[in-house]
């Protein structure tokens, strides 16, 4: 079983819609939680980091955390086209350290 | 400011030969870190270095890659000899501060034949 799972997709939703994409993991250690965002050809550029459980919102991005499922979520509000891009989850046990990488979910969002 | 930048952004080696890979990161970035996306697989930590100094390189994959950072500003990853399974794309970031936000870069595409 990989330490981190991640539907790959690919997942095309509508212009305007609210997007869900979620991991889940394996290690009870892990408590920092991210999302990145990448663009093909691209590096990942951090969308939310998190520590334990609960919600954050930015914008029209929100990340959740429910260690207790082992299972985190990022919803995206009002998507656009330019928020076609590859999803990633990564998460560590120790700040700052070793993050462990989901294999990402491509996101593709229809004019 | 500019970015974390790699290069080469491609290449193309024969099984082998030797491949050095460069990372500059963020000016006044200490933390610098290098991953590596083999084909189909997720991204994985290789190695971190806080100014010259290695702080974890649990992630590196065998004596045939050595990450360097002399002076504590570039990096380089060096991959000796290259074998088929080291294709993929290497990522550098750095953070100013451990724990901060990693900034990537755009990655090097190593293929390897």
């Amino acid at each position: 079983q990989k330490e981190v799972e991640q539907d790959p997709g690919p997942l095309s939703v509508p212009e305007g819609a609210i997007v869900s994409l979620n991991c889940t993991y394996s290690n009870s250690a892990f408590q920092y939680f991210m999302w990145y965002r990448q663009y093909s050809r691209k590096g990942p550029e951090l969308l939310m980091y998190t520590y334990s459980s609960g919600n954050k919102e930015d914008g029209r991005f929100t990340a959740q955390v429910d260690k207790s499922s082992k299972y985190i979520s990022l919803f995206i509000r009002d998507s656009q086209p330019s928020d076609s891009a590859t999803y990633l989850c990564a998460m560590s046990s120790n700040y700052g350290q070793n993050f462990v990488f989901g294999p990402g979910t491509r996101l593709s969002v229809l004019p | 400011e500019a970015g974390v930048t790699q290069f080469p952004s491609h290449s193309v080696i024969e099984k082998g030969q030797t491949v050095t890979l460069r990372c500059d990161p963020i000016s006044g970035h200490d933390n610098l870190y290098w991953y590596r996306r083999v084909m189909g697989k997720e991204i994985k930590f290789l190695l971190h270095f806080v100014k010259e100094s290695k702080q974890d390189e649990s992630g590196m994959p065998n004596n045939r890659f050595l990450a360097e950072r002399t002076g504590g500003t570039y990096s380089t990853l060096k991959v000796q000899p290259a074998e088929l399974e080291d294709s993929g794309v290497y990522f550098c970031a750095s953070s100013q501060i451990m724990g901060d936000e990693q900034y990537f870069g755009p990655g090097t595409r190593l293929t390897v034949t």
